[in-house]
């Protein structure tokens, strides 16, 4: 079974630049989660989708980022304009199922963001 | 609000000495704990998880224990390899599913 892929793995941008990251979640899974650890911080929680629609955007840090998963399938993360303090990497999660005690995350290898 | 405390590393120890990363958390309820683990270069994998009080996760010689009284989930091995470097993250699953993170604990194992 393939585990959560991420495209790409690393990219540079200049200030004010567009950047689209993607994950492909792991096949069945219907919950998808986008994490991001801001170098020497905590990793934080951005949103979750349940298929298609997204069940929490909480963690969204303003409207530079858009988030999508049209199908309920891979999901993008765009970010528009990148500005400095978005460097980092930024991790997809998926899980079969929330809800359960059992479910857990499995996490992509990440992409690396730095924005110059 | 929910939050996780790990201890400040880097952690420096000779293979096959005795490990603890600690780790304590505060949180409403009763989330469900783990510890993930990135090894250089790659991506997050969890590592152990448990979901109640006094549960006890393991894997690869790895052990956490639930403890609801100290509100911990300490991470132990008897005898770490050099392949056991990389970096530790304590982690709750918050009631919305979310997990919420410590800062990481890097472990460096010198042969």
């Amino acid at each position: 079974e393939a585990g959560v892929t991420q495209f790409p793995s690393h990219s540079v941008i200049e200030k004010g630049q567009t950047v689209t990251l993607r994950c492909d979640p792991i096949s069945g899974h219907d919950n998808l989660y986008w994490y991001r650890r801001v170098m020497g911080k905590e990793i934080k929680f951005l949103l979750h989708f349940v298929k298609e629609s997204k069940q929490d955007e909480s963690g969204m840090p303003n409207n530079r980022f858009l988030a999508e998963r049209t199908g309920g399938t891979y999901s993008t993360l765009k970010v528009q304009p990148a500005e400095l303090e978005d460097s980092g990497v930024y991790f997809c999660a998926s899980s079969k199922m929330s809800g359960l005690e059992t479910d857990t995350q499995y996490f992509g290898p990440g992409t690396r963001l730095t924005v110059l | 609000g929910n939050s996780v405390t790990q201890m400040e590393g880097p952690v420096t120890l000779s293979e096959e000495a005795f490990l603890t990363i600690n780790c304590t958390y505060t949180a409403t309820g009763y989330p469900s704990l783990f510890w993930y683990v990135q090894y250089p270069g790659e991506g997050l994998q969890l590592l152990l998880k448990a979901t109640k009080a006094d549960d006890k996760g393991s894997n690869k010689g790895f052990e956490a224990t639930y403890r609801k009284e100290t509100t911990s989930f300490h991470l132990e091995k008897g005898s770490v390899q050099v392949s056991d470097s990389a970096v530790y993250f304590c982690a709750l699953r918050g009631s919305n599913y979310q997990l919420i993170w410590g800062a990481g604990t890097k472990l460096i194992i010198k042969p």
